[in-house]
């Protein structure tokens, strides 16, 4: 069984470019969550996908987006760049609607000059 | 909206001593209360949960209990050791219904176990 896997672990950006971030979810799980963790912080959730679907949001602008694949694998998108985008942004997965436990990534950690 | 708060000054305790970390929510009493660890750099990892109607839960050295009335859940890790040293995070769901992926965290209060 492979757990939570995220790319890139590291990643420097500039103010107003474009970024996508990856998340492949452990075997068996259909659900995905993402999370933004500034340091010294917990983690803030960003939104979910249940099978494809946006299933809630955060208190996040648009130009935060995501997409979740049919082999649930999940993609975040960060458009227009800010230095507070500066932050670990974590990839959970979980199976069904519920929220019981989340089995989080090592994160991608990103930083926009 | 909810809002949680964990004790934000780093707690220092012996080894082998009780360590006892704090969780207040502020609103709505949500069905379960989850803690995970975190270890710099890396993703949290899930403890243990515990439902509203549960007083108390127990895995090997760790114990939470759960007071809807104080609106308070204590973690407690027994025998402590430096391994144990880390960030612990409480998390509730985030809008009274289960039904939802949304998690809302503490802050994290920083445990260091001296040997």
């Amino acid at each position: 069984e492979t757990g939570v896997t995220q790319s890139p672990t590291h990643l420097i950006k500039t103010r107003g470019q474009q970024v996508t971030l990856r998340c492949s979810s452990q075997s068996g799980h259909n659900t995905v969550s993402w999370y933004q963790q500034a340091l010294g912080q917990g983690p803030q959730f960003i939104f979910q996908y249940y099978r494809e679907e946006e299933n809630g949001r955060g208190n996040f602008p648009p130009r935060f987006s995501g997409l979740q694949f049919p082999n649930y694998s999940s993609e975040l998108n960060v458009n227009a760049l800010e230095l507070d985008d500066s932050a670990l942004y974590l990839c959970a997965s979980s199976t069904g609607l519920v929220t019981y436990e989340q089995y989080f990534g090592p994160g991608t950690r990103l930083t926009v000059t | 909206s909810q809002k949680i708060e964990q004790n934000s000054e780093a707690l220092n305790i012996q080894e082998g001593k009780t360590a006892t970390l704090t969780c207040n929510y502020t609103n709505y009493s949500p069905a379960y209360l989850q803690w995970y660890r975190q270890d710099p750099g890396r993703g949290p990892v899930f403890l243990l949960l515990i439902r509203e109607n549960e007083k108390e839960k127990r895995k090997e050295r760790l114990k939470v209990t759960f007071d809807t009335t104080l609106k308070q859940s204590l973690f407690h890790i027994t025998a402590s050791q430096p391994a144990d040293s880390a960030t612990y995070l409480c998390a509730l769901v985030g809008d009274g219904s289960s039904n939802t992926g949304k998690l809302i965290f503490g802050q994290g209060t920083t445990l260091q176990v001296k040997p």
